[in-house]
């Protein structure tokens, strides 16, 4: 079935730091992707998204790019900072589930001054 | 723009008891969803509509039942509260029910039954 797995539960980095995080997907369909962050004491919120028309999404300083070879959608961005800490969801859509969307597990990212 | 209120945020219950949870949208959207978010665990999806009267059952839907009795509004039930449970319950919603939809979250429930 449709999955996302992301490996790394919490990253913690200083500001100015390099983000990277990683998250692969499996799915026999052709997926629109996702990453979505919490904040705490919220909901998840979009942070950008991808479909098959276009490779790259880039909001607020982080990018994604869909790779169809390596069915990876890595998260990155060139330097964080604190207002960055929350969790980070990498979501796999439109499969052929249809209408539901496949959460991987989060991860949490802790920023430090 | 539009907004997602979710009542009550603090859920204190017994074990065995039925407990409602409530989700108001305002965005005008047809698809409603319900999930649950336990530590470590991503999000689940508990039930989804994708119109009023409408309920479809997600992943983790034994244990609750849903109604969409109104465009606007969605509630869950948890039909008997387990004894320790704690997890936060999320509304969404969506323009339409294809996988595509950016989906819009409320605050969510804190559910801790005791």
């Amino acid at each position: 079935g449709d999955s996302v797995t992301q490996m790394q539960g919490q990253v913690t980095l200083s500001e100015d730091d390099f983000l990277f995080i990683n998250c692969t997907y499996s799915t026999t369909w052709y997926p629109t992707l996702f990453w979505y962050v919490q904040y705490p004491g919220e909901g998840p919120q979009l942070l950008l998204k991808v479909t098959t028309a276009n490779n790259k999404g880039i909001s607020r300083g982080f990018e994604a790019t869909y790779d169809k070879r390596t069915t990876s959608f890595h998260l990155q961005k060139a330097s964080v900072q604190e207002s960055d800490s929350a969790v980070y969801y990498c979501v796999l859509g439109a499969t052929s589930s249809g209408q539901k969307l496949v959460f991987g597990q989060g991860t949490i990212l802790k920023v430090y001054l | 723009g539009g907004i997602i209120t979710q009542t009550p945020k603090f859920l204190i219950g017994q074990e065995g008891q039925k407990l409602t949870l409530k989700c108001q949208q305002n965005f005008n959207h047809d698809t409603m969803y319900w999930y649950r978010q336990d530590s470590g665990k991503g999000l689940r999806l508990i039930y989804y509509s994708i119109t009023e009267n409408d309920l479809q059952k997600g992943d983790l839907s034994e244990g609750y039942d849903a109604s969409r009795e109104k465009k606007s509004s969605f509630s869950l039930t948890v039909t008997s509260a387990q004894k320790n449970e704690m997890a936060v319950f999320l509304c969404a919603s969506s323009l339409r029910d294809w996988g595509q939809d950016t989906q819009y979250f409320g605050p969510g429930t804190r559910l801790l039954v005791l």
